[in-house]
C-alpha cells in the first residue's frame, strides 16, 4: 500500500447523503482510479484520470463524482444518487513514465463504505 | 472489449504442495497479464507481470506464472505453498495498445486458502 493514502477506513452514511473518499499518492504517479470491489465481483472501475484536470467514466460511474485539481489528489464522492453504494472502495495510481502501458497500478488500502 | 476468467471461486492446497490458481483471458490484440494478492481488508499487492517474451514469468514471494498463447491462459503457480499464502488472487489484463487510459479487466477473484 505504500505511497498511496485512502481515508477514512471505515465510513458510514445515511441515505441521502453525499460523501466523498479521499486517496492521495506522492509517488508522482500520472494516472489515477476508482475501483469498486463488492463479494465475488472483482474490481470495476468508477473513474479514472490520466492527467491534472482530466477524467473518463469507467464501467459503473452512475452516482459516482470526482475531481482532479492536484497530480497527488483524486477524491471520489459517492451521491445520493448511487442505489447501493455499500462497498468496499479501492483507488489505485500508475506512473506515466513511457512505456506506460507496461506498468502495474499501485494501491491505497481502501475504505469501507457502509450505508445505514 | 477484454475480459477475465478465474474458474475456481476457491482453492485448497496443502502446505508444501504445488499450488495453481487458473486464469483465462480474452483481448483483440496482444495481452498485458498481470496477477494481483489481496489480504483481508487491505488493497492489491503485484506480484508479477507479463508484457512480452519469456513465457515464464517470476514475481514475488516464489510465485510465478506462464502465459499460454494458444490456451489464452496465465495461471498463477507455486512450487511449495505457505499457510501465509492464503489470501484473495486477482488476474486482470489489458490490451496491448496505448491510449484507453491503461484500463484493467479484473477477474472475480480466487480464493486460496493453505492448510497445515
Amino acid at each position: 500500500d505504500g505511497g498511496i493514502t485512502q481515508s477514512p477506513k471505515y465510513l458510514f452514511r445515511k441515505e441521502g447523503q453525499n460523501v466523498t473518499l479521499s486517496c492521495e499518492q506522492n509517488l508522482n504517479h500520472d494516472a489515477m482510479y476508482w475501483y469498486r470491489q463488492d463479494p465475488g465481483q472483482g474490481l470495476r472501475l468508477i473513474y479514472y484520470s490520466q492527467i491534472v484536470n482530466d477524467f473518463q467514466k469507467g464501467d459503473i460511474a452512475e452516482g459516482y463524482s470526482v475531481s482532479r485539481e492536484k497530480k497527488e489528489s483524486f477524491p471520489l464522492t459517492v451521491t445520493s444518487a448511487q442505489k447501493n453504494p455499500t462497498a468496499f472502495y479501492l483507488c489505485a495510481s500508475r506512473t506515466g513514465r513511457s512505456p506506460s502501458s507496461y506498468n502495474e497500478q499501485f494501491f491505497g488500502p481502501g475504505t469501507r463504505l457502509t450505508v445505514l | 472489449a477484454q475480459s477475465v476468467a478465474q474458474p475456481e471461486d476457491q482453492v485448497n492446497v496443502a502446505e508444501g504442495n504445488p499450488l495453481t490458481v487458473k486464469c483465462t483471458y480474452s483481448v483483440s490484440g496482444n495481452p498485458y497479464l498481470f496477477w494481483y494478492v489481496q489480504y483481508p481488508n487491505r488493497g492489491l499487492q503485484f506480484l508479477l507481470k507479463y508484457i512480452t517474451g519469456d513465457n515464464l514469468v517470476k514475481g514475488s514471494y516464489g510465485f510465478e506464472a506462464e502465459f499460454n498463447k494458444s490456451q489464452t491462459s496465465f495461471h498463477l503457480k507455486k512450487p511449495s505453498a505457505l499457510v501465509s499464502d492464503s489470501a484473495l488472487y486477482f488476474c486482470a489484463v489489458r490490451e496491448g495498445f496505448t491510449g484507453g487510459g491503461n484500463k484493467l479487466t479484473f477477474g472475480t477473484g480466487t480464493q486460496l486458502k493453505v492448510e497445515l
